[in-house]
């Protein structure tokens, strides 16, 4: 089977920098995206990583590491809109469906 | 932003009734897909269309049945609602497959109540 771990909640105070992780076993690797979601909101698409290494978009990178499996997103100087629910999410085997983690809450703090 | 609008934003319903939500796109993408959303299970595929009449079931598709007659209309029915459903519900589109690569933009959600 395919699946993604993620950590459930995440807290960081407003200025600082945060790491959330994403561990995957998959039937074939298609790279891994990354999606925000806001309460009540809908899923919005943030990044995607093919290749190993560090993919830069503002304030938010992420990070993939096919050999272990692993990807993470950082995001820095965190504000209070930052607040919000992210998922990591990559394509089933051979198919066009996407599967997601189950999402990490991040709650920024003043 | 990506034109999707689904209809209804909200329902509550009794079990054993049918119910059907909407996704409509104007953004003639190729790719529509279903969702459900429940606390501590993040997003699950229930159906997807690769184009018009082409569909497949997702990971949780039982309970559930798709149409799509038009490119820019994807259709869910839940045959004979059951508590279990009770769920929002957000539809996808997206350009092209693979959605591992490519994005797939999401509509505002439809928060379904079956009592």
């Amino acid at each position: 089977g395919q699946s993604l771990e993620q950590p459930s909640e995440v807290t960081a105070v407003e200025g600082a920098i945060v790491q959330i992780n994403c561990t995957y076993q998959t039937s074939g690797f298609y790279g891994l995206s990354w999606y925000q979601q806001h309460d009540g909101g809908a899923p919005t698409f943030l990044s995607y990583n093919a290749l190993d290494g560090l993919e830069e978009t503002g304030r938010f990178s992420s990070f993939l590491s096919r050999s272990d499996s692993y990807g993470y997103l950082l995001l820095q100087e965190l504000q209070m809109k930052d607040s919000a629910s992210y998922f990591c999410a990559t394509r089933s085997y051979n198919t066009d469906k996407l599967i997601f983690g189950t999402g990490t809450r991040l709650q920024v703090f003043p | 932003d990506a034109g999707i609008t689904q209809s209804p934003r909200h329902k509550v319903t009794e079990t054993g009734t049918p119910v059907t939500l909407r996704c409509h796109q104007t953004e003639n993408h190729r790719y529509m897909y279903w969702y459900r959303q429940d606390p501590g299970h993040g997003l699950r595929l229930i159906h997807y269309s690769y184009g018009v009449k082409d569909t497949d079931k997702g990971e949780v598709s039982d309970g559930y049945s798709v149409s799509r007659s038009k490119t820019e209309d994807f259709l869910l029915t839940l045959e004979s609602a059951t508590s279990s459903q009770t769920s929002v519900y957000f539809c996808a589109i997206s350009e092209h497959g693979q959605g591992g690569s490519q994005p797939q933009h999401f509509g505002d959600g439809t928060r379904l109540s079956i009592l």
